[in-house]
C-alpha cells in the first residue's frame, strides 16, 4: 500500500459525458502528479500539482483540467468525453517539488471506461 | 526535452541476472535518471535513481556512462515475481515551471522458470 487513495476504482460512462476522478497523496506529500496509461501510449504525464499551485503540464487535453485543494487532494476532470479516453489514471504523490529526484508513489488508479 | 529509448521486451530465467539499457541522447545537466517497474493494473512502484556512475540498492543497480547518455537497469539473479513492466524516468532536478516528466514506453520483461 503507497499510502495514495484514488477513487473511484473503476468508472463506466458515455461518450459526451464528463466525470471527476479524486486522489488523495500520502500525508506529508506536496505534490500531486496525474498520469494517463492506455495500452497503446504507455504511461502519460498530464500535470502536476505542488501545494495547490500548477507546476508541470505534460500532453494533457484542453477538454481535461485538475486542481489541488488546501486539504492537498486532487481532481481530475474529464469533460467532452471521446472512446479515445478509456484507460487507466494514474495519481502519484512525492514530498517535493523535483518531480524527477522525488520517488514518487502512485495509487492503485481509476480505470475509466467510455462506452 | 531528453526522450528515452528502451527495448520493448526481454525474456529471461529464473537466477539470471537482467540487464535493461535505456537511451537518452538529449539528457540535460541537471537530468536525474529513475527506474520504476509495474505490475498489470498497478501503479508504477520505483526502484533506483541516479545521476552519474553506479548507484545499488536491495533491489537493483544502476550503471551510468561518464556521457550519461544511456543508462543500464541490473537485477541481480530474477525471480517469477520480477516478471513485470520496468520504465526508464528522466526528468528535471531542479525545482521550476514546465518541467516534464518524460516516461519511456517501458520494457516489459518476461521471467520464465
Amino acid at each position: 500500500d503507497s499510502g495514495v487513495t484514488q477513487t473511484p476504482k473503476h468508472l463506466i460512462t458515455a461518450t459526451g459525458q464528463r466525470v471527476t476522478l479524486r486522489c488523495s497523496p500520502r500525508s506529508g506529500d506536496l505534490s500531486v502528479y496525474w498520469y494517463q496509461q492506455s495500452l497503446d501510449q504507455g504511461l502519460q504525464f498530464l500535470i502536476q500539482y505542488y501545494n495547490g499551485e500548477e507546476r508541470a503540464k505534460g500532453n494533457i487535453l484542453e477538454r481535461f483540467s485538475a486542481q489541488q485543494f488546501p486539504d492537498l487532494h486532487s481532481e481530475l476532470n474529464l469533460s467532452s468525453l471521446e472512446l479515445g479516453d478509456s484507460a487507466l489514471y494514474f495519481c502519484a504523490s512525492s514530498v517535493g517539488l523535483a518531480g524527477s529526484t522525488d520517488t514518487q508513489y502512485f495509487g492503485p488508479g481509476t480505470r475509466l471506461t467510455v462506452l | 526535452l531528453a526522450k528515452t529509448t528502451q527495448p520493448i521486451s526481454m525474456d529471461s530465467y529464473e537466477g539470471q541476472e537482467v540487464n535493461i539499457t535505456c537511451s537518452h541522447n538529449n539528457i540535460a545537466t541537471n537530468d536525474y535518471i529513475t527506474w520504476y517497474q509495474q505490475f498489470p493494473s498497478q501503479g508504477p512502484r520505483f526502484i533506483i535513481q541516479g545521476y552519474k556512475t553506479k548507484v545499488t540498492n536491495e533491489v537493483a543497480s544502476l550503471f551510468i556512462p561518464a556521457d550519461r547518455k544511456s543508462s543500464t537497469l541490473s537485477l541481480p539473479r530474477v525471480s517469477l515475481s520480477d516478471t513485470a513492466v520496468y520504465y526508464c524516468l528522466v526528468g528535471a532536478g531542479n525545482a521550476g515551471n514546465n518541467r516534464k516528466l518524460i516516461w519511456g514506453l517501458g520494457t516489459s520483461l518476461g521471467v520464465n522458470p
